[in-house]
């Protein structure tokens, strides 16, 4: 089946460094890519949506300058989280679709634990 | 390989009825599930989860089923409105704190 792997799954950075996290579909192409963050209660808000060789989609209020999303292949997306601060810290989890799949399925990556100290 | 399943990629259910969603998933060690559920252009919104300690936890319509035994969770929607209809997601961690693994959804039409 489609799997997504996410990388590192935990980090530990000082204040005003910048943290990449990787996302590659290990089996599938995705020209699509999504980045949630987790937030208390649990629910996963949507960051921004991927697009392989275009510039990314950014929902409301969240600073694009801040969260750099590349996807610069169809197995690859990163999500970079420049000039970190405590309040960044969370936990960012990214999904991808398949898209040759004829359900359309998403496949999650197992998420990134960022603690910014 | 895929540690969480939901091998159902569709479910349909008429109004009022009983909505079942399954969810099996393979590593022995996972303690903490949680199910989501997700509307079109929205992120996933937590709707209940049930630790290990358990086998069953209900909040209103929702229920949630572990069998341990089996590795298979599931989860109960009774009765099914028209408004339950999104993609659902089980999710599994070792610990509350942890990396989720999720499964790939089964979107659920509830048709009035």
């Amino acid at each position: 089946g489609a799997v997504v792997s996410q990388h590192p799954s935990r980090v530990i950075c000082k204040s005003g460094t910048s943290v990449k996290i990787e996302c590659r579909s290990l089996d599938f192409q995705a020209t699509t890519m999504f980045w949630y963050r987790q937030f208390p209660k649990k629910s996963l808000m949507l960051m921004a949506t991927s697009n392989e060789g275009s510039k990314a989609t950014y929902e409301q209020g969240v600073e694009k300058d801040k969260f750099l999303i590349n996807h610069a292949s169809l197995t690859l997306s990163t999500l970079t989280v420049t000039s970190a601060h405590p309040e960044d810290s969370s936990f960012y989890i990214c999904s991808a679709r398949d898209s040759a799949s004829p359900y359309y399925g998403y496949t999650f990556g197992s998420g990134t634990r960022l603690t910014v100290v | 390989d895929q540690q969480v399943k939901q091998n159902s990629p569709s479910l349909s259910v008429q109004e009022g009825r009983i909505s079942i969603l399954n969810c099996d998933y393979t590593n022995s060690m996972f303690d903490y599930f949680l199910w989501y559920k997700k509307y079109p252009a929205e992120g996933p919104t937590f709707l209940i989860s049930i630790s290990s300690i358990k086998d069953k936890n209900e909040d209103g319509r929702f229920t949630v089923f572990l069998n341990k035994s089996a590795k298979h969770l599931s989860l109960h929607i009774v009765p099914s409105q028209p408004g339950d209809s999104a993609v659902y997601f089980c999710a599994a961690s070792e610990g509350t704190g942890n990396q989720f693994y999720f499964g790939t959804g089964t979107s659920l039409t509830v048709i009035p």
